[in-house]
């Protein structure tokens, strides 16, 4: 079965450097979805595309963060620069729109800031 | 901005009991859905409810979708070790261009002692 690939699995930073997340979705998806998940608690959005189109960007912390798809296929999450309260993991997911909405999740980038 | 509230947030019981998982918000979706997530990895889509009073079964799992769907209980019957995870649910709403929102609840973590 097709995967959301997402790399690293894990990265470990210094507070003020810059740090990219990458995302690989499942192959004709043209919904793809970025979130942060404190440890224990649900996934909150960060950014959807459609396409290479932002459809939701209001919870990006847009002083920091960036996002971007720009062939609609793969996406860049970048932290710059990086904050203590930063640590989590996040979790891209992509979904074949519009009928049967179904998220498939990438197993995550645990960021840990020290 | 659409809350999901899930209630327990946390859940211990011995295998062979039954549990009840609830979700509420004061949003109307269009559909909604429950993901089970285990440590390290991405939530996977256990089901989606799109009708006000749906019920579906998976196995020994029960899921319903309140009449105004604005919430949803999951229910486990017999409880086996391996139904050990976080349990989330996602209230689905359109967020135009084509593109659904997905937006999660704290979940529920849910402990199954042998």
């Amino acid at each position: 079965e097709a995967e959301v690939a997402q790399s690293p699995r894990y990265k470990i930073t210094e507070k003020s450097q810059a740090v990219a997340f990458w995302c690989d979705p499942i192959s004709g998806h043209a919904t793809l979805y970025w979130y942060r998940q404190i440890l224990g608690q649900g996934p909150e959005l960060l950014v959807q595309f459609q396409d290479e189109s932002v459809v939701d960007d209001s919870q990006l912390p847009k002083d920091r963060f960036s996002a971007e798809r720009l062939k609609g296929v793969d996406s860049t999450l970048k932290i710059q620069p990086a904050e203590l309260g930063d640590s989590a993991m996040y979790l891209c997911a992509s979904s074949l729109n519009p009928v049967g909405v179904r998220a498939f999740f990438g197993q995550g980038t645990r960021l840990t800031v020290v | 901005t659409q809350l999901l509230e899930q209630s327990p947030q946390f859940l211990s019981i011995q295998e062979g009991e039954n549990l009840t998982v609830y979700c509420n918000s004061s949003s109307v979706f269009s559909s909604l859905q429950w993901y089970r997530q285990e440590p390290g990895e991405g939530p996977v889509l256990l089901v989606t409810v799109v009708t006000g009073g749906e019920v579906k079964k998976l196995k020994r799992l029960t899921f319903q979708f309140g009449d105004a769907r604005k919430d949803s209980s999951l229910h486990i019957t017999a409880a086996q070790p391996g139904d050990t995870g976080l349990y989330l649910c996602a209230g689905v709403t359109y967020s135009g261009a084509g593109s659904y929102q997905l937006t999660f609840g704290k979940g529920t973590k849910l402990s199954v002692i042998p």
